[in-house]
């Protein structure tokens, strides 16, 4: 109950290109989604995050897709470009408690 | 923005000896802060919450006394890997929640050390 999927694990997208990253959780209680970016060898650094009243989020080029019946919710980048190619993670926490992370998607954007 | 600072960014210790990593909250009070631990190419799994003025919650499976986390004040948690093995070499990362203005996890830099 307290896992978030997340998937692909690795993405390639070319430099222009939308990527697509998607997140499932259990626990409907969760009510903040966090999306973070981390460098090698770096912290993580919040992207952009969500709360289950709203669904969709929309920060320059990153945008959260959340779909509340479905428990899921989608990070789109785009225009994606080389600068983006890092480690994404999304995450869920309930009442300030502690961050769920999901799994990770390694994404590579090639110019 | 909120602002966490995280020393030392890497560290070399020989097997056996004790290593402290400090987590400090540089423009906001944090009563609670996060230790996590990160493996190669794998996500950040969650060791232990600290709470200012009170024990850390340690996770299933994390020795509390392998890694004693103190957060004595509301902008400084430390934790420290006692009698460090190779094992224990590791990538870990703290974060403090900022309230001011919402949720607001925010994230050292990290602490890359190597029991050698």
């Amino acid at each position: 109950q307290q896992q978030v999927k997340q998937s692909p694990q690795s993405l390639i997208v070319q430099k222009g290109g939308i990527s697509i990253i998607n997140c499932a959780y259990e626990n409907t209680a969760f009510d903040y989604f966090p999306w973070y970016q981390q460098f090698p060898g770096k912290g993580p650094a919040l992207l952009i995050a969500i709360r289950p009243d709203v669904s969709e989020k929309k920060e320059g080029r990153f945008t959260i897709s959340f779909n509340k019946s479905a428990k899921q919710f989608s990070l789109h980048i785009m225009d994606s470009q080389p600068g983006d190619s890092a480690t994404y993670f999304c995450a869920a926490s309930y009442n300030t408690d502690k961050l769920i992370f999901g799994t990770g998607t390694r994404l590579q954007v090639f110019p | 923005g909120a602002v966490v600072s995280q020393h030392p960014s890497r560290v070399i210790c020989k097997s056996g000896t004790s290593v402290k990593i400090e987590c400090r909250s540089l423009d906001f009070q944090a009563t609670t802060m996060f230790w996590y631990r990160q493996f190669p190419k794998q996500s950040l799994m969650l060791m232990a919450t600290s709470n200012e003025g009170s024990k850390a919650t340690y996770e299933q499976g994390v020795e509390k006394d392998k890694f004693l986390i103190n957060h004595a004040s509301l902008t400084l948690s430390t934790l420290t890997v006692t009698s460090a093995h190779p094992e224990d070499s590791s990538f870990y990362i703290c974060s403090a929640r900022d309230t001011r203005g919402g949720y607001g996890y925010t994230f050292g830099s990290g602490t890359r050390l190597t029991v050698v």
